[in-house]
């Protein structure tokens, strides 16, 4: 079956210091690959994503996230991480079967220490 | 204004209530989407619009009903809800594009119910 796993429910790091998210997906094709940011009280807002094409792929607000075939991974990085990145983070990926359906992750709450 | 755009954003309703939740977007955007986001659980798709016709229809209980008078609105129509359904409520958009899904949403801030 079809799935996204993001092992870590919450990750916290200090201000300034690097950061990387993990994302595992099962899926028998090369797929569309999405990271999604959601901060408290708000939507959710698409960070990047990955069609085809150059694995390293940049975003906004300085994120970039790396796809490994090899690993069925699309892991998010930033070098230096903000207090404003405190935010839940939800990787999808998109269903051939469907034209509008993602399969998504749970999410990592991502916590920021002074 | 630009964006989606939900109201409300805070309801709470007794079970024996019917209510709606409005969402508008200003993308001009063909699909528009109804996702329940509960804690600790992944996004769930409940209803997907396109060009006005629904196209998905995730098993979702008949107390939830949409409605999507044009390519800008869509609406929830909620009756007799059951406390498990209180959840953050989201409206989504998407560009259509032929062929694959491109997956690329535009979310507005949601509707958080709470149903007594």
């Amino acid at each position: 079956a079809q799935s996204v796993t993001q092992p870590d429910i919450h990750i916290t790091v200090s201000e300034g210091a690097s950061l990387e998210l993990r994302c595992n997906y099962s899926y028998g094709a090369t797929p569309y690959l999405f990271w999604y940011v959601q901060s408290p009280g708000q939507g959710l807002q698409l960070l990047l994503k990955y069609f085809s094409g150059d694995t390293l792929v940049q975003g906004i607000k300085g994120f970039e996230a790396e796809f490994k075939r090899s690993q069925s991974s699309f892991n998010l990085r930033k070098p230096s991480v903000h207090w404003s990145d405190a935010a839940e983070y939800f990787c999808a990926v998109g269903r051939p079967d469907s034209n509008y359906q993602l399969i998504w992750g749970a999410g990592t709450k991502l916590i920021i220490k002074p | 204004e630009t964006g989606v755009t939900q109201t409300p954003r805070h309801l709470v309703m007794g079970m024996t209530n019917k209510k709606s939740l409005k969402c508008e977007q200003h993308l001009g955007h063909n699909a528009m989407y109804w996702y329940k986001q509960s804690a600790k659980k992944p996004l769930e798709l409940m209803f997907v619009y396109s060009l006005e016709e629904r196209v998905e229809n995730n098993s979702v209980p008949s107390r939830f009903s949409p409605e999507c008078p044009n390519s800008s609105h869509l609406f929830l129509h909620l009756h007799t809800l059951q406390p498990e359904d209180s959840a953050l409520y989201l409206c989504a958009s998407s560009p259509t594009s032929s062929g694959r899904n491109t997956g690329e949403l535009f979310f507005g801030e949601g509707s958080r119910l709470t149903v007594l």
